[in-house]
């Protein structure tokens, strides 16, 4: 079975704090992928990587960046959070095949910001 | 206008009833479509996958793709207050691993 784990269920934080949120998969897949979950907007991309230390933006990159130092480990950052970034942070990932291009997900992360 | 586009919803069935889930789309290049179910505070899940026109069934569920008319839809028989959640379609072309979603529908089934 595929998992793929994210570091927080819930978070809290101020207006301008610099925010961390960790996926780890245990399948070797080569994607990975940060999403963001807004009702009524879908599940839009943020940031995307192919393989360990390659990034590429997704549609809707700005304020946030990215890490992936591991190829089971992908973080997404918020470099100054703003009350617009309260959202539902999903993680997932994939093969590198392509082909279908069926995700995994993580049980995502509510983040608040104040 | 958006690359998927996803009856809104919400829906609300009686137990045992036929329901019926419906994407359109806008790029000819897709080519395998997928939809997945998503729990209340969950991640989605991949429930229905397929990648040629016509239909494919899954016990309840049938996932059907119409390639001429850029359409695809899900039906789920002898619906379940278990299959109350949200549905959402997704779609990508072969070469590419992004998927592109749609919005995506809630299910409610009352008991």
């Amino acid at each position: 079975d595929v998992k793929v784990t994210q570091s927080s269920r819930y978070l809290v934080k101020r207006t301008g704090e610099k925010v961390f949120l960790e996926c780890v998969q245990d399948m070797d897949h080569e994607n990975m992928f940060w999403y963001r979950q807004d009702p009524g907007l879908g599940l839009r991309l943020i940031y995307f990587s192919y393989d360990v230390k390659m990034k590429e933006k997704g549609d809707i990159p700005e304020g946030y960046s990215v890490s992936r130092e591991k190829k089971e480990r992908f973080s997404l950052i918020l470099e100054s959070a703003s009350t617009n970034q309260t959202s539902m942070y999903l993680c997932a990932s994939s093969f590198l095949s392509g082909a279908g291009g069926e995700q995994y997900f993580g049980p995502g992360t509510r983040l608040t910001v104040t | 206008q958006k690359e998927v586009e996803q009856d809104p919803g919400p829906l609300s069935v009686p137990e045992g009833a036929i329901v019926s889930l419906n994407c359109t789309y806008s790029n000819s290049a897709f080519q395998y479509f997928m939809w997945y179910r998503q729990y209340s505070r969950k991640g989605p899940e991949l429930l229905m996958y397929t990648y040629s026109s016509g239909n494919k069934e899954d016990g309840r569920f049938t996932a059907q793709v119409d390639k001429s008319s850029k359409y695809i839809s899900l039906f789920i028989r002898d619906s379940q207050p278990s299959d109350s959640a949200t549905y959402l379609c997704a779609m990508t072309s072969p070469v590419d691993y992004k998927l592109s979603f749609g919005a995506g529908t809630t299910v409610t089934v009352r008991a």
